[in-house]
């Protein structure tokens, strides 16, 4: 099955840029979703289809993806964007299924 | 507004069942694919299942296929999870989301993002 690898944790000055990684076999060839949840609150989509923000998400969460590794960026780190974040992917090549990564916690200091 | 709300959870022994439901308002709820995602205390997200808007295609993880079934009331925007021979793995807060869009071309099947989630519901398998 596929495997999604991000890493634990990713810590932050607020201000600076946090940059979290998805790795996954040829990852490049599928569409990356990214998501934030909150302590105690579901998650909520921050990027779509590798670099596509929802309404109401702001610019500075913005997403690329290339090779084996998909990348969510968050310029700019405030306070609040201290979450978990996990990437996702559809995987149709040996069957249908969603894949989730392994979860970042982002620490703001 | 577009709303999700699951029903159903609770204790329940292992080896038993259970049925959750999630009810949608705000937007053509035949219109979109569905899905169930878990998360188990203090773990990651883990998807369990999707359903077509039609509900004629259904998609299981490997870790719940043939123990669970997804299904779909379009005429009451509800969709539903019924857990049969539960085990303490299980346990988790099982969310209810809505797939942005799904679409078929060549054969191949697309199921995109997750742009609307329900708040949850917790389940507990334990004697």
């Amino acid at each position: 099955s596929y495997v999604l690898t991000q890493p634990p944790s990713v810590s932050v000055a607020p201000g600076q840029t946090a940059r979290i990684t998805c790795g996954g076999n040829n990852i490049g060839s599928k569409s990356v979703h990214w998501y934030q949840q909150k302590p105690g609150q579901a998650p909520v989509l921050v990027v779509y289809d590798d670099s596509d923000r929802p309404s109401g998400i702001p610019e500075r969460f913005s997403g690329s993806n290339s090779g084996n590794t998909a990348t969510l960026t968050i310029s700019r780190v405030e306070a609040g964007d201290e979450a978990d974040y996990y990437c996702q992917v559809w995987d149709s090549s040996s069957d249908h299924y969603y894949v989730f990564g392994t979860g970042t916690k982002v620490t703001v200091l | 507004e577009v709303q999700l709300l699951e029903s159903g959870g609770g204790l329940v022994q292992p080896g038993g069942s259970l049925r959750l439901s999630c009810a949608a308002s705000g937007f053509t709820f035949s219109s979109y694919a569905m899905s169930w995602v878990r998360q188990a205390p203090g773990k990651g997200l883990e998807w369990v299942s999707a359903i077509s808007g039609s509900g004629g295609s259904t998609y299981y993880a490997d870790s719940v296929k043939g123990r669970f079934t997804i299904s779909r009331d379009n005429s009451k925007n509800t969709l539903y999870l019924q857990m049969n021979s539960l085990r303490a793995e299980d346990t988790a807060v099982y969310y209810c989301a809505k797939v942005r869009y799904m679409i078929t071309f060549g054969g191949v099947i697309r199921l995109d993002a997750f742009d609307i989630w329900g708040q949850g519901t917790m389940v507990t398998v334990s004697s």
